[in-house]
């Protein structure tokens, strides 16, 4: 089974920008990949932010955006707030299977 | 209004059986693909299996720590999908999310199994 590496802690500043990125064992990660990105509060169940790499959610704010980058895939927040501190996971699409990364612990801070 | 409303958590002994349900409704369950994920106390959520539409013939796909002692099942005219997992171990214990694969926009909000003697 595939693993996907994730940053397990980023900090950024209120109104700042900060980069999430998602890394797949078996080689760049592409499109076909189809990511995935999720925010996850304390006692909630996730949500989804992006799908299919830079598809957005009607509920996802603005601020935030996916890409691909350097092979990896992207979680882009510009103009962070304090209610964006959470758990994000990638998650990318196998033949038979989906993973997801271990998570970043986003702190606003 | 979309909800998912798991069931079927509990607390149950190494080795034993279980089987989670997740009433759907606000949309039609059987043209969707569905998912089970699950998110160990303290720890990262992983993948467990989906299910495919019947149109879609209903297949099944399963994450490796759980291939052949899961099962992932659907009852379309019930509006439900069930998770059958057996031998359970310890190691299971995790709360349990059932999704709709499609986007994964709708998410139920969880059922505890604990697997412990």
């Amino acid at each position: 089974q595939a693993v996907v590496t994730q940053e397990p802690s980023l900090t950024v500043s209120p109104g700042g920008t900060v980069t999430l990125t998602c890394g797949s064992s078996t080689g760049a990660v592409t499109s076909s990949h189809y990511p995935y990105w999720f925010q996850q509060k304390p006692g909630q169940a996730p949500r989804t932010l992006i799908y299919d790499t830079s598809n957005k959610q009607s509920w996802t704010p603005a601020r935030f955006s996916g890409s691909l980058l350097g092979g990896k895939a992207a979680l882009t927040l510009s103009g962070a707030q304090p209610e964006d501190e959470a758990e994000y996971y990638c998650l990318l699409s196998y033949s038979d299977a989906r993973v997801f990364g271990g998570g970043t612990k986003l702190t606003v801070l | 209004e979309v909800q998912l409303v798991e069931s079927g958590g509990g607390l149950v002994k190494p080795g034993g059986s279980l089987r989670l349900s997740c009433a759907v409704s606000g949309f039609t369950l059987s043209n969707a693909w569905m998912t089970w994920v699950r998110q160990a106390p303290g720890k990262g959520l992983e993948w467990v299996g989906r299910i495919r539409s019947k149109t879609d013939g209903g297949t099944t796909d399963y994450a490796a720590p759980v291939k052949g002692r899961f099962t992932i099942s659907r009852d379309d005219s019930k509006n439900t999908l069930y998770l059958q997992m057996n031998s359970l171990k310890t190691e299971d214990t995790a709360i349990y999310y059932c999704c709709r694969a499609g986007g994964f926009d709708y998410w139920g909000q969880g059922t505890l199994v604990t697997v412990s003697s």
